[in-house]
């Protein structure tokens, strides 16, 4: 029933470590994309993928690099997480990317890099 | 480049009392404007948008929100709010030719009973 969901809900991992976390969307929508929310709740996009391909890459270090193997799927990896890793990551989708869409939201997996 | 400004961090509210979330934006070029709620430990939810026509635009429980282009502005009003509006309200822009949200920092609603 889920229309986006986000794999796993928490996840608790060293400094160095190498971490993914999933998103699938069951909407038929076109358009995934990851948002990253901080301490202070201040969400801030990270990627755009449209029908798999990169559209949006928002100054983020390529230790992230997203990957999409179908267009139902957005899955995050992350290599030598640091601290400053440690927030609320959304996953979001849109049918299409044009402005004015509306986007649906996961549920977030909160990150904490000890 | 797009930019959001809420000044207001928190806003508490006796139940049935009417509240006003203010959003300020500021652009280069003609922008969408949403708000976005989120519950507690949940994702993002549309509340309502402003694409074009009626400057005056409303969700289907009791919010709305105008456009003001003169004052850049798009705050979110509700007459009487519920215990249940207890949330976190974002407000956000995008640009016409690209669907990336930028954010504004965020209020929290809390109604007290």
């Amino acid at each position: 029933d889920t229309a986006v969901s986000q794999t796993p809900k928490y996840l608790v991992t060293q400094m160095g470590n190498d971490k993914s976390i999933k998103c699938e969307q069951n909407l038929g929508h076109d358009t995934m994309y990851w948002y990253k929310q901080d301490s202070k709740k201040f969400l801030k996009i990270m990627f755009s993928y449209n029908n798999k391909e990169l559209i949006i890459n928002e100054t983020v270090p390529n230790r992230f690099s997203p990957k999409s193997p179908d267009k139902a799927h957005l899955n995050l990896h992350i290599n030598s997480l640091e601290l400053g890793d440690s927030a609320v990551y959304f996953c979001a989708s849109s049918q299409v990317v044009l402005g004015g869409e509306t986007q649906y939201f996961g549920p977030g997996t909160r990150l904490l890099v000890l | 480049a797009q930019s959001v400004t809420q000044l207001d961090s928190q806003v508490p509210v006796f139940e049935e009392a009417p509240v006003e979330l203010r959003c300020n934006y500021s652009s280069s070029v003609s922008v969408y404007l949403f708000w976005y709620v989120q519950y507690p430990n949940q994702g993002l939810q549309l509340l309502l948008k402003y694409l074009s026509g009626s400057t005056l635009v409303e969700s289907i429980n009791g919010f709305e929100a105008e456009f003001n282009k003169s004052q850049t502005s798009f705050h979110l009003r509700k007459p009487s709010v519920h215990i249940s509006d207890t949330a976190e309200y974002f407000c956000a822009v995008s640009d016409r030719r690209a669907n990336n949200l930028f954010f504004g920092t965020g209020t929290r609603l809390t109604v007290i009973p």
